[in-house]
């Protein structure tokens, strides 16, 4: 069954503002990673937060996790049309086996 | 260089027939991946391989089958092909980043079933 679930299912914003994807998750992780598709491409990785982690940054993007609550959230700040893609979380259960959610499409508008 | 090929990208055929779909890894990856993406988007894990050897697979209908005839190869060959297989196939493979992993996808390939 799908372990992760992202929300909104869809997304669209204008230029400069910041996009926020939360994703949900059932069972205990390792870690939690999130990866982007362009449209028509490969999900390439963006970010990877351990499960004694809270908090992490990477350029413009700012991961949550809260254990507590199985969820996760995706901060980009400062959007650009670039950013246009769909983002999926996926969560490592047990060694090198990664489960993802279905997805936010994000639309960021110029 | 490409890290993760597969061959082909886009694929069209008619139900009942037999297809493979190929991919090579030159990242000196041990592990790799087939998943399915439909047309929702959803991904789902099918098989893994470690080192030519099976590791995971999901419930997959037995029509598929991989093979990893060496580490740097993974192969998916589809038998009697149905309309619900049309979807697309990435191939992908596990690298360490210190002592956690993260998956290096393929461009994908699009089967399309008629």
């Amino acid at each position: 069954s799908q372990q992760g679930e992202e929300d909104p299912q869809a997304l669209s914003i204008q230029e400069g503002e910041n996009a926020t994807m939360n994703c949900s998750y059932k069972t205990s992780i390792n870690n939690l990673q999130w990866y982007r598709q362009n449209s028509g491409r490969g999900l390439v990785h963006l970010i990877l937060i351990r499960s004694n982690e809270r908090e992490k940054h990477s350029g413009r993007l700012r991961v949550t996790l809260d254990t507590s609550k199985k969820s996760s959230s995706l901060l980009i700040t400062a959007s650009r049309a670039a950013d246009t893609a769909s983002y999926f979380c996926a969560t490592d259960l047990y060694g090198n086996k990664l489960v993802f959610g279905a997805g936010t499409i994000l639309r960021v508008k110029s | 260089d490409t890290a993760v090929s597969q061959t082909p990208k886009y694929l069209v055929t008619q139900m009942g027939n037999d297809k493979s779909i190929k991919c090579e890894q030159n990242l000196g990856h041990d592990t790799m991946y087939w998943y399915k993406q439909d047309s929702k988007k959803f991904l789902k894990i099918m098989f893994s391989y470690n080192n030519k050897e099976l590791i995971i697979n999901e419930t997959v209908p037995n029509r598929f089958s991989p093979k990893s005839p060496d580490k740097a190869h993974l192969n998916l060959h589809i038998n009697s092909l149905e309309l619900g297989d049309s979807a697309v196939y990435f191939c992908a493979s596990w690298g360490l980043a210190g002592v956690t992993g993260e998956l290096f996808f393929g461009e994908g390939s699009r089967l399309t079933v008629l």
